[in-house]
């Protein structure tokens, strides 16, 4: 089946630690993107991808950091200097070209800080 | 620059009665709109969008939403709530090389 894997389903942080999101996809989209969610808040953009080895950061990209070594994988890492990680994180993917193609999301990653 | 408002952050049905969620879009250009779903601790999966064909769009689970350019809305309705519908749900409009996310509107349907 084809779609977005996210891994794991939930992770703890302890404080001043570095913690690596998973993020796959198999469904050949070029773009992928990192969203951060809160209660109350809607959905936020930290980084995204639109061709391999190239990235852009978000809305609230501070404390985050990203790689695009491969088509079909975009981690996300939470450092130390993200002082408030604790949220809900969806990764998603498109196709790159015309403006009506639609995202796809992965089933999420919940971090939590011990 | 393009953005949504969702005029409701929470809103209550009975099942059985019609659902009307709210949404007002801003864009210089002709937008893209979509309309997402998402259940508890889950992602969000698609309902329907919009991409400057017909104004009235058919999406799942018996969900549709009509784009009104001269009242810049794209209001999601549904005939008759189920209580499976309870979930949060986004308005999305697409720009350059984001997507531009509402607040959400968590619906509560009632027994």
């Amino acid at each position: 089946d084809g779609g977005i894997t996210q891994s794991p389903k939930y992770l703890f942080r302890k404080e001043g630690q570095n913690v690596t999101l998973s993020c796959e996809q198999n469904l050949n989209h070029d773009a992928m993107y990192w969203y951060r969610q809160d209660p109350g808040q809607g959905l936020r953009l930290i980084y995204y991808s639109q061709i391999v080895n190239d990235f852009q950061k978000g809305d609230i990209a501070e404390g985050y950091s990203v790689s695009r070594e491969k088509k079909e994988s975009f981690p996300l890492t939470v450092t130390s200097a993200q002082k408030n990680p604790t949220a809900f994180y969806l990764c998603a993917s498109s196709p790159l070209d015309s403006r009506t193609e639609t995202q796809y999301f992965g089933p999420g990653t919940r971090l939590l800080v011990l | 620059a393009q953005s949504v408002t969702q005029l409701d952050s929470h809103v209550s049905v009975s099942e059985g009665t019609p659902v009307l969620l709210r949404c007002n879009y801003s864009s210089s250009y002709s937008p893209s709109l979509f309309w997402y779903v998402q259940h508890p601790n889950k992602g969000l999966q698609l309902l329907l969008k919009y991409t400057s064909a017909a104004t009235l769009v058919k999406g799942i689970n018996g969900f549709e939403a009509e784009f009104k350019k001269s009242e810049t809305s794209f209001h999601l309705t549904k005939p008759s709530a189920h209580m499976s519908d309870a979930a949060e749900y986004f308005c999305v409009v697409r720009g350059t090389y984001k997507y531009i996310f509402g607040t959400g509107t968590r619906l509560k349907v009632l027994a």
